[in-house]
């Protein structure tokens, strides 16, 4: 099972919006609602941002939001402030693996 | 709210077990959810290691499957993980997690601990 394909990195100016994908095959991404998206400050508890594609825990911003298209998922931060600068992490089902990341996007504010 | 801390030794030398802790609180492991170890070697992708229920059930990473293994103590209300026979490219930030299923996202972590694998 390979590691699901990130850009390594996206920018954007404060209050822009900018989009990351994510992507896999028909055997997770594109076949389960199972995609999670996780965001890491260096040395912070990693925060999880969307959980089944579409679904915000409580307490995160709707500043964040993601989407899947086939084998594609994307998460778009609008918006953009500059503690936003992290790196981010997609996750994805994957029958037996149970687990599958993605590579890892650093997000720079201009 | 649930927090959880990882704990053990930040250098373990080749061939070696690295043994790790995750002490949790605000939330009792033996009331449910599944509870997880999951890595992030430098300049890699995350992996996940492992996750046990707190029947004891477990669910292994099959690439690591014969080296790893994954406890509970719910007395303590702590789970812990075993990784025997280290090599360098061991050397990560080993992170523990809770989630929902054994498939489910994480929805607490710990902050990380850095282990070296290193003479």
């Amino acid at each position: 099972q390979s590691a699901l394909t990130q850009p390594a990195s996206v920018s954007g100016s404060p209050g822009q919006s900018i989009t990351m994908s994510c992507t896999g095959t028909s055997s997770d991404i594109g076949s389960y609602a199972l995609v999670s998206w996780y965001q890491i400050h260096s040395g912070k508890a990693p925060k999880l941002l969307i959980f089944e594609v579409t679904k915000r825990p409580s307490g995160v911003s709707n500043r964040f939001s993601g989407s899947r298209s086939g084998n594609t998922a994307s998460l778009t931060i609008s918006g953009l402030q500059t503690e936003d600068e992290a790196d981010y992490y997609c996750s994805s089902y994957a029958p037996g693996i149970s687990y599958v990341f993605g590579t890892g996007t650093e997000v720079t504010v201009l | 709210q649930v927090q959880l801390q990882e704990s053990g030794p930040g250098l373990v030398k080749p061939s070696e077990t690295l043994s790790l802790t995750c002490a949790v609180s605000g939330y009792s492991i033996s009331s449910g959810y599944y509870w997880a170890w999951i890595r992030l070697p430098p300049g890699k992708e995350l992996e996940w290691i492992a996750t046990i229920y707190h029947s004891g059930n477990t669910y292994y990473n099959p690439s690591l499957k014969s080296r790893v293994t994954i406890s509970v103590d719910t007395s303590k209300n702590e789970f812990s993980l075993k990784l025997t026979s280290v090599t360098a490219t061991d050397t990560a930030i080993y992170y523990c997690g809770r989630s929902e299923g054994s498939y489910k996202s994480f929805d607490f972590w710990g902050q990380g601990t850095m282990v070296t694998v290193s003479s």
